[in-house]
């Protein structure tokens, strides 16, 4: 079954480092995307791509990065890890032409920032 | 910023009865969605409903949507333990092709 995973699942790492959090979708979708999700803001979107070498810049992407160079991974950056950056992390896909379609959710990477 | 804000915040109800949450929005839409997310997962898609339509149903869920009060309500009949989530709407704004998810509601089904 097509499926969208998230890793690692859980991550702790020490302010000023570099964190790259991967996700990989089979489903073969154009579109992708990363939020974050904080208590008392609900999910806030970070960056998002319409396909191959496509990125744009979401409500909440200083200090964050993606690049997009096949259909099945959207890696994220995080360029110089702070501790507001501390939150859990969820990828997202859609099928269609735009992101107003229905989106499938990986599980989630939970990142701590000490 | 948030487009959509849930209400009630939290939501605590008995196995058997209905489950009436509602999202409010800012500006015009060409659909809002209703997403579920147990605990310590991801979102789940539940329900789409465009601008041009007032009513859909899926199983036991009812979406209704009102665009001149720019409000929504997801009703979830004869409610089960395994209901228990938190539940968020997400708009598509005119024009633009992103969603933006409100802050959601806890319920809490007990058997």
């Amino acid at each position: 079954d097509a499926e969208i995973t998230q890793s690692p699942r859980h991550k702790i790492t020490e302010t000023g480092r570099q964190v790259t959090l991967a996700c990989h979708q089979t489903w073969n979708h154009n579109n992708m995307f990363w939020y974050r999700q904080d208590l008392g803001h609900g999910l806030r979107l970070i960056h998002y791509s319409y396909g191959v070498q496509d990125t744009n810049k979401g409500e909440v992407s200083d200090g964050y990065s993606v690049s997009r160079s096949n259909t099945e991974d959207l890696p994220l950056t995080l360029e110089s890890a702070a501790s507001s950056q501390t939150s859990v992390y969820f990828c997202a896909s859609s099928e269609q032409g735009t992101g107003a379609d229905t989106q499938y959710f990986g599980p989630g990477t939970r990142l701590t920032v000490l | 910023s948030q487009q959509g804000e849930e209400d009630p915040q939290a939501l605590s109800i008995q196995e058997g009865e209905n489950a009436t949450m509602n999202c409010s929005y800012k500006t015009s839409i060409n659909n809002l969605q209703w997403y579920r997310q147990n605990s310590g997962r991801g979102l789940v898609h539940l329900i789409l409903i465009r601008s041009n339509e007032r009513e859909k149903h899926s199983g036991r869920l009812r979406v209704t949507l009102d665009t001149s009060k720019k409000s929504s309500s997801l009703l979830i009949t004869a409610s089960r333990a395994a209901d228990t989530a938190s539940y968020f709407c997400a708009t598509v704004q005119s024009g633009y092709s992103t969603l933006t998810f409100g802050k959601g509601t806890m319920l809490l089904v007990s058997p």
